[in-house]
C-alpha cells in the first residue's frame, strides 16, 4: 500500500525548535520531489517547501525561509522538516505528500499523509 | 506568495452543476498548464482530483472536470452529490519548484 506517514509533531514554546518526520512506503521514494503543505486551525493550505530526488533544488515558502530546514534520506524512504525560531503562526497540521510526476515538481500531490500537529504556545 | 483567488462558497442542488473559479497570475496560473484541484472533507487529508489543467487521476469520477483560460483555471462539478460536499482547493505550480495554493472554497449541496 502506498503510504505517507508523519511524526514529531508537538507542543512548543515560540523561538523553540521540532523536526518532523515522514516516513514512506509502498513506491520508489527515490524516484519523486516531495513537499511539505501545512494548514492553520480553520485555514487552507499553504505550501511550506519542496525537495528534489537528489535534494539538489530545495525551496521554501517566504513565511519559513531561514528558520525551516527539509531533507530527504532516500535510504531510509523518508523526509524530513526541521523547524527553528518557531512562532505562533507556524501552528497548523503539516502535511507531506509526493508529486505525481517523477520528472520534478508539478504542484499535483497524488499521495498525502495524515499530518502531525504543531502547536506553538506558551 | 499571494494565494490564488477562489470564491469562498459555492452551492447546488443534487443533480446540479456547480463551478469554482481560481485566478492567479502570469507567474502562476497562467503561465504554466500545471494547475491541480483538491478536494478535502471535513477532518481528512486532501485528495487529488484534477491535475495538470484537466487530468483526472484513477478513481475519480467523470462528473469532476477542469478548464483553464489565461490566468483563472475552473474545477465543474457536473451531476452534484451529496458526498461531493467538502472544501475545495486549486494548486498551481509557480516556477522554480515552487507552488501556489487558492484560498479555498466550500462546497455545499443543498
Amino acid at each position: 500500500e502506498v503510504q505517507l506517514v508523519e511524526s514529531g509533531g508537538g507542543l512548543v514554546k515560540p523561538g523553540g525548535s521540532l523536526r518532523l518526520s515522514c516516513a514512506a512506503s509502498g513506491f520508489t521514494f527515490s524516484s519523486y520531489s516531495m513537499t511539505w503543505v501545512r494548514q492553520a486551525p480553520g485555514k487552507g493550505l499553504e505550501w511550506v517547501s519542496t525537495i528534489s530526488v537528489t535534494s539538489i533544488y530545495i525551496y521554501y515558502a517566504d513565511s519559513v525561509k531561514g528558520r525551516f530546514t527539509i531533507s530527504r534520506d532516500n535510504a531510509k524512504n523518508s523526509l524530513y522538516l526541521q523547524m527553528n525560531s518557531l512562532r505562533g503562526e507556524d501552528t497548523a497540521l503539516y502535511y507531506c505528500a509526493k508529486d505525481i510526476d517523477p520528472s520534478g515538481t508539478t504542484g499535483a500531490f497524488d499521495i498525502w499523509g495524515q499530518g502531525t500537529v504543531v502547536t506553538v504556545s506558551s | 506568495q499571494s494565494a490564488l483567488t477562489q470564491p469562498r462558497s459555492v452551492s447546488g442542488s443534487p443533480g446540479q452543476s456547480v463551478t469554482i473559479s481560481c485566478t492567479g497570475t502570469s507567474g502562476d496560473v497562467g503561465g504554466y498548464d500545471y494547475v491541480s484541484w483538491y478536494q478535502q472533507p471535513p477532518g481528512k487529508a486532501p485528495k487529488l482530483i484534477i491535475y495538470n489543467v484537466s487530468q483526472r487521476p484513477s478513481g475519480v469520477p467523470h462528473r469532476f472536470s477542469g478548464s483553464k483560460s489565461g490566468k483563472t483555471a475552473s474545477l465543474t462539478i457536473s451531476g452534484l452529490q451529496a458526498e461531493d460536499e467538502a472544501d475545495y482547493y486549486c494548486c498551481s505550480y509557480a516556477g522554480s519548484y515552487t507552488v501556489i495554493f487558492g484560498g479555498g472554497t466550500k462546497v455545499t449541496v443543498l
